[in-house]
């Protein structure tokens, strides 16, 4: 059964650089068959996409924040990552990964998510 | 300000049947599936319908999608205590080339 796990630190400093980390288990982050995203939400508000990429590299990041954003994913240790610099308050928020079947089929597997506080 | 449109709130009582509403436009619904997440409280998002209509494996059957032009809806009938949770709608837009969501709906079943 595929897993996902965020992990990273959960306080940065402001203008900071977030990184955080997905691992994947029971399963191939180098499958054909999907991309791997970023997802995440902020205290009490909704779902916001980070970005996506495929194991061959190839990212899609969201608009707003693509100028902060760098998504790697590394074949050998089944895993992808995100950062995000220049971190502000308005950065706080539970990150997610999970995994993309297709646009059609949309994200099946979830990570627990992990929380992210912006503070000095 | 999210690029769906759902309705913020929805409630209804037990065993009723409640819908769900997502706006969207050419770019997003229009040309692509509406996928929907539950998300329970103090949990992460979980797929609930995929590619419009297609549920995945364990998910009742009480809950049903269907998509019209630029919008999607989802349907709970037979409304359980435990379906009370946030409901998010999803598509890939075209134009962004990336994934949009909607704000969410907050469920409660009364």
């Amino acid at each position: 059964q595929l897993q996902l796990q965020e992990s990273g630190p959960g306080l940065v400093k402001p203008s900071e650089t977030l990184s955080l980390t997905c691992t994947v288990s029971g399963g191939s982050v180098s499958s054909s068959s999907y991309y791997w995203g970023w997802i995440r939400q902020p205290p009490g508000e909704g779902l916001e996409w980070i970005g996506s990429i495929y194991y061959t590299g190839n990212t899609f990041y969201n608009p707003s924040l693509k100028s902060r954003i760098t998504i790697s994913v590394d074949t050998s240790k089944n895993q992808f990552s995100l950062r995000l610099s220049s971190v502000t308050a308005a950065d706080t928020a539970v990150y997610y990964c999970a995994r993309e079947v297709s646009s059609e089929g949309g994200m099946d597997v979830w990570g627990q998510g992990t929380t992210v506080i912006v503070s000095s | 300000q999210s690029v769906l449109t759902q309705p913020p709130s929805a409630s209804g009582t037990p065993g009723q049947r409640v819908t769900i509403s997502c706006s969207g436009s050419r770019s997003n619904i229009g040309s692509n599936a509406g996928n929907w997440y539950q998300q329970l409280p103090g949990t992460g998002p979980k797929l609930l319908i995929y590619s419009n209509n297609q549920r995945p494996s364990g998910v009742p059957d009480r809950f049903s999608g269907s998509k019209s032009g630029t919008s999607a809806s989802l349907a709970i009938s037979g409304l359980q205590s435990e379906d009370e949770a946030d409901y998010y709608c999803a598509a890939w837009d075209d134009s962004l080339n990336g994934w949009v969501f909607g704000g969410g709906t907050k469920l409660t079943v009364l």
